[in-house]
């Protein structure tokens, strides 16, 4: 079946450390996308890619990092710059980025600081 | 500037109740596309429907139907006969195209409960 895997499901970062959620899709689709979810703010724009070998800054990307070396990958690096970095991460993709696509959801990564 | 409004943080209601989730937009955009998505307790959002600014009819999916109302920039969706698999968190989204950058606006998320 095609879909998003997203891992690890649970991760714990401690202070000053580094920390990379994987996002793969095996759909073909050239657009990928990184959101950030908050308890009663929706999903905010991390970073997105339209392409392999290119990505864009969203919303809040300061304090993360991402790489496309591949179609099918999109990691995101959270890295010691993010202060707050307890959220709950969705990685999504779509066919193209087009404002009529639909967005298909990985079922997330929760990261929490220790 | 482009803002999704879903002023329902959560809504309760007892099972075979039908229930309508609130969601209002504002775009400049001429063209633009409304979503509604479906957040189980697993995690990942669902799609459920897609409307283009051009057409205004309203959709029915099973139990499911949604109301487009340019006037009031609303995309209201109603779930009929609730049940207990209902249960989760919908997010109304707008999609357009700002200035010539591509936007995807997702609202704050109503959490329905459905109780047995």
């Amino acid at each position: 079946d095609g879909g998003i895997t997203q891992s690890p499901k649970y991760l714990f970062r401690k202070e000053g450390q580094n920390v990379t959620l994987s996002c793969e899709q095996n759909l073909n689709h050239d657009a990928m996308y990184w959101y950030r979810q908050d308890p009663g703010q929706g999903l905010r724009l991390i970073y997105y890619s339209q392409i392999v070998n290119d990505f864009q800054k969203g919303d809040i990307a300061e304090g993360y990092s991402v790489s496309r070396e591949k179609k099918e990958s999109f990691p995101l690096t959270v890295t010691s710059a993010q202060k707050n970095p307890t959220a709950f991460y969705l990685c999504a993709s779509s066919i193209k980025q087009a404002t009529n696509e639909k967005l298909f959801f990985g079922s997330g990564t929760q990261l929490s600081v220790l | 500037a482009q803002k999704v409004t879903q002023a329902q943080t959560e809504i309760s209601v007892v099972e075979k109740e039908d229930v309508t989730l609130d969601c209002v937009y504002e775009t400049r955009d001429t063209t633009y596309y409304l979503f509604w998505y479906k957040q189980p307790p697993s995690g990942e959002l669902v799609f459920l429907i897609r409307r283009n600014s051009f057409d205004e009819q309203n959709e029915i999916s099973g139990r499911y139907s949604w109301n487009f109302q340019k006037s009031t920039s609303s995309f209201n969706f109603t779930i009929t006969a609730s049940q207990v698999v209902d249960s989760a968190v919908y997010f109304c989204a707008l999609s357009g195209t700002t200035s010539g950058t591509y936007k995807y606006i997702f609202g704050t998320g109503t959490r329905l409960k459905v109780l047995a």
